[in-house]
């Protein structure tokens, strides 16, 4: 039982590249969030799925795509890399509402 | 606007005495909270939870408290261990799924 997984844990990506880091659940999780986590602000919600073939927009949606085409699959892109997208990515996944959300280990993106 | 506050960057205690996180909240539609325990490099961990039909919920050393009027929660550890020195943070959600987290306390613990 591996919980929650992301690939890749570490990216470098120059201004204006495209890339789409992937989180993988093992716990049958209806709900699956995307975070990033910057110096003194805490973790943010980006967007988040309440079930397969859903997505919605979090607190700071902008720049960012997601799908969600396997329940157990929550895809997170970024179309045209900026340096504001610095930042390290944290999945998220939570069986139903009103339960603890399991994290995985993070990506940490570096946007030249 | 932060809707979730840790006013504290940080907090060192000795071991074996009470550490004591603290958490606010402005918007009074949170109604499930949970704390989180973070070492670097690594993922959140889940800790404790409490809703807002409680006002206190155990869980062996980890304690939360909610004051609803407040609108403020403290997570109490006793007794404080040297593992127990990493990053908390609190979080908090109007629905059950969508949650505001604060900034982060780092606990030392000094042996």
């Amino acid at each position: 039982n591996a919980g929650v997984t992301q690939t890749p844990k570490f990216r470098v990506l120059k201004t204006g590249q495209s890339m789409t880091l992937l989180c993988a659940q093992d716990m049958n999780h209806e709900y699956m969030y995307w975070y990033r986590q910057d110096p003194g602000m805490g973790l943010r919600l980006i967007h988040y799925s309440v079930g397969e073939g859903t997505t919605a927009k979090g607190e700071v949606p902008d720049g960012y795509n997601v799908s969600r085409l396997k329940k157990q699959n929550f895809l997170l892109g970024l179309e045209s890399a900026a340096p504001s997208q610095t930042s390290v990515y944290f999945c998220a996944s939570q069986w139903t509402i009103y339960n603890e959300q399991f994290f995985g280990p993070g990506t940490r993106l570096t946007v030249l | 606007d932060q809707q979730v506050k840790q006013n504290s960057p940080s907090l060192s205690v000795q071991e074996g005495r009470i550490s004591i996180l603290n958490c606010d909240y402005t918007n009074s539609m949170f109604d499930y909270f949970l704390w989180y325990k973070k070492y670097p490099a690594e993922g959140p961990t889940f800790l404790i939870s409490i809703s807002s039909i409680k006002d206190k919920n155990e869980d062996g050393r980890f304690t939360v408290f909610l004051n609803k009027s407040a609108k403020h929660l403290s997570l109490h550890i006793v007794p404080s261990q040297p593992g127990d020195s990493a990053v908390y943070f609190c979080a908090a959600s109007a629905e059950g799924n969508q949650f505001y987290f604060g900034t982060g306390t780092s606990l030392t613990v000094i042996p």
